[in-house]
């Protein structure tokens, strides 16, 4: 069974601020990790994956993330924030593969961004 | 560049009505599913499919149906709708390549309300 536990449902900063939202999973195989926004009223949208190639990974936006196999985390940041990035984020594991459960995702319960001027 | 569409974006039942979500992908994605989006609850999945006559329970299923008859289309049908069911309803759709990875691509949204 895998688990996405999201710390944090909250997350203020001050435009320019750094960005960490911090995103820890379980998995009983080797995962496949992404990060999805969503902007108010509208579906979610990649942000960036973790396939197994290079651990940091870059993604839209200026977002990137980086996959700690000891530490069973994908935390996600931006150096500088913009206003714009005011939005509910969430991170995904799927590490099942093969018959009928080929590609499901598993949630966390979701991080809302605050941008302050 | 459709991608994948949903309706209605909003609707009103009533307590033991019934209604079907529409659910349209112009991908050719084998994969599609149905998550149900609740506040500080992150995104359940209620139904799946890997292809065109197949389709498989989630985490949340009670409530609801499925049916995939074409690739592009996967209805989910509301019986005897409850307040429970209150919620914002995503349709997602996936690659069926060797080289997949789980990426999902979501429509819009449908926002029901059950009073």
């Amino acid at each position: 069974a895998q688990s996405v536990t999201q710390l944090g449902s909250h997350v203020s900063v001050s435009e320019g601020a750094l960005v960490l939202l911090r995103c820890n999973y379980s998995s009983s195989v080797p995962p496949y990790l992404f990060w999805y926004v969503q902007y108010p009223n509208q579906g979610l949208q990649l942000l960036l994956k973790y396939t197994s190639a290079a651990t940091l990974v870059k993604g839209i936006n200026g977002f990137e993330a980086e996959f700690k196999k000891s530490e069973t985390s994908f935390h996600l940041t931006k150096p500088s924030a913009h206003m714009s990035d005011a939005a509910e984020y969430f991170c995904a594991v799927s590490g099942e593969t093969g018959g009928t459960s080929y590609g499901k995702l598993t949630f966390g319960q979701g991080t809302i961004l605050t941008v302050h001027p | 560049n459709a991608g994948v569409t949903q309706t209605p974006k909003f609707r009103i039942l009533k307590i033991g009505q019934s209604m079907t979500l529409q659910c349209a992908q112009d991908m050719n994605h084998n994969y599609m599913y149905w998550y149900r989006q609740d506040p500080g609850m992150g995104l359940k999945l209620i139904y799946y499919s890997v292809g065109a006559g197949i389709t498989d329970k989630g985490e949340v299923p009670n409530g609801y149906n499925v049916s995939r008859s074409t690739t592009e289309d996967f209805p989910l049908r509301l019986e005897l709708a409850a307040p429970s069911q209150t919620s914002v309803y995503f349709c997602a759709s996936s690659y069926s390549a060797a080289d997949y990875t789980g990426e999902l691509f979501f429509g819009e949204g449908s926002r029901l309300t059950v009073l």
